[in-house]
């Protein structure tokens, strides 16, 4: 069964402290991938996707991710996080065989100290 | 595009009852799908539909649940009996799929959920 592991479970930063979100699947097969936003009492938010080309895919807020098929990762970074950035953060695979259904990871909160 | 809307936001309940959620998903997107988050974890897929036909259900998915997409538009989830452990979010998404050409799910987009307290 697929799987998708986020490596940390709370991660506490200073702001302007660069970041490096953890996460890797387990599938063979072609993937979609994506990560999630969701600040507190709000509804997840799309950070940013990789359905093919360039592995390394920019998205909003100054996120990008670098997928590394070899080693089935697609680690979240932005090189200097800010206080508003506090929010928890899932990786989600979507196996291109599976019709659109997501594999969440457990999440990782991130806290931005100001 | 109003996103993906559930009703309601929240809805408490006595062990026993039943109770029913309701997702509207952005009108041009052939696919939605139910999954269900507890605290401290993250969504865990519960069924999906492409127009109006259930697709998948997760094992996750008792028999107490039930989810239809009559006309391919919205949808609601039943849950008979509830029990404690069916307190959780329940959120709604979709996304549109070109079939039979391209398998990728765009503008794969979440509602802001119903949270399902039973007491």
């Amino acid at each position: 069964a697929q799987s998708v592991s986020q490596h940390n479970h709370h991660v506490i930063l200073s702001e302007a402290a660069s970041l490096e979100l953890g996460c890797n699947y387990s599938y063979g097969g072609t993937v979609n991938l994506f990560w999630y936003v969701q600040y507190p009492g709000q509804h997840l938010q799309l950070l940013l996707k990789y359905f093919s080309g360039d592995p390394l895919v920019k998205g909003i807020k100054g996120f990008e991710a670098e997928f590394i098929k070899s080693k089935f990762s697609f680690n979240l970074r932005k090189p200097s996080v800010q206080w508003s950035d506090t929010a928890e953060y899932f990786c989600a695979v979507n196996a291109e065989n599976q019709g659109g259904k997501l594999i969440f990871g457990q999440g990782t909160e991130l806290s931005v100290k100001p | 595009d109003t996103g993906v809307s559930q009703n309601p936001r929240h809805k408490i309940t006595k062990r026993g009852q039943n109770v029913t959620f309701r997702c509207d998903p952005i009108s041009e997107h052939n696919r939605l799908y139910w999954y269900r988050q507890t605290l401290g974890q993250g969504p865990e897929f519960l069924t999906y539909f492409q127009n109006e036909a259930q697709l998948e259900k997760s094992r996750l998915l008792s028999d107490r649940f039930s989810a239809e997409r009559p006309k391919g538009s919205f949808s609601t989830l039943e849950i008979q009996r509830t029990e404690q452990g069916d307190s959780a979010m329940y959120l709604c998404a979709s996304s549109l799929a070109h079939l039979g050409s391209d398998p990728k799910p765009y503008g794969y987009t979440f509602g802001s959920g119903t949270r399902l307290t039973v007491v």
